[in-house]
């Protein structure tokens, strides 16, 4: 495997579900990144890890829990969600440590979830 | 408040017809202003960093470049193959480490 690499690819789930979105990089970088994407609107970051540290929780629902056990991998907890929270969920990685030099963030293919 | 704005939202084109998408943006101290290119269902590719007014990047078709208030992504001759939505996005020397989004244009090139 090579890159950024998540798991699953698609999500069907109902509000009362408990489900984990899975995200590997395999780069060597040190920070992950989750956002949010829906239709026609930018990017929202949600979750920031910077040395498996979480350094950024950008006003995200409860219902969202991250988890991060080591600077490879990154896990996102879902569980009683809403379906406005469908929408096309991306991992991303970067280089350097939060707060160091430009970080280009290199993104993996998402996971489209669906709440029903 | 750092913000980021990209025009056209849409852009059609004939292969071969060369355009730019533009990527306006009011931040406080730019650290540096990416382009990234997205296909339908697939997470974005990076496509280029710029860092400072005056430079520029060109990869295949495409080239960016920056000034202190927008950047352009010029395309010449394109191809079918380079359709699909193109992300701005940047980051601020006060903004931590957000990287701030635009809402993206959607390039449809037709043969």
């Amino acid at each position: 495997e090579t890159g950024v690499t998540q798991t699953p690819r698609h999500l069907v789930m109902g509000m009362t579900n408990k489900k984990s979105l899975k995200c590997e990089q395999h780069l060597g970088h040190n920070a992950m990144y989750w956002y949010k994407q829906s239709a026609k609107k930018p990017l929202e970051l949600m979750f920031v890890y910077s040395l498996e540290e979480r350094v950024e929780n950008n006003s995200v629902p409860s219902r969202f829990s991250p988890e991060c056990p080591n600077s490879s991998h990154l896990f996102l907890h879902l569980h009683t969600l809403q379906p406005e929270d469908s929408a096309l969920y991306l991992c991303a990685s970067s280089q350097d440590k939060v707060g160091g030099p430009l970080e280009t963030q290199y993104f993996g293919p998402g996971t489209r979830l669906l709440v029903l | 408040e750092d913000q980021v704005t990209q025009s056209p939202e849409a852009l059609r084109l004939q292969e071969g017809e060369s355009s730019s998408l533009n990527c306006s943006y009011t931040v406080s101290g730019l650290r540096g202003l990416f382009w990234y290119r997205q296909d339908p269902g697939k997470g974005p590719e990076f496509l280029f960093t710029l860092y400072s007014a005056g430079e520029e990047k060109e990869k295949e078709r495409l080239k960016a470049t920056l000034t202190k208030k927008e950047s352009f992504l010029h395309i010449t001759a394109p191809k079918p193959e380079d359709s699909a939505t193109y992300l701005c996005a940047v980051q601020s020397n006060t903004g931590g480490f957000k990287t701030i989004f635009g809402a993206g244009t959607r390039l449809f090139v037709k043969a």
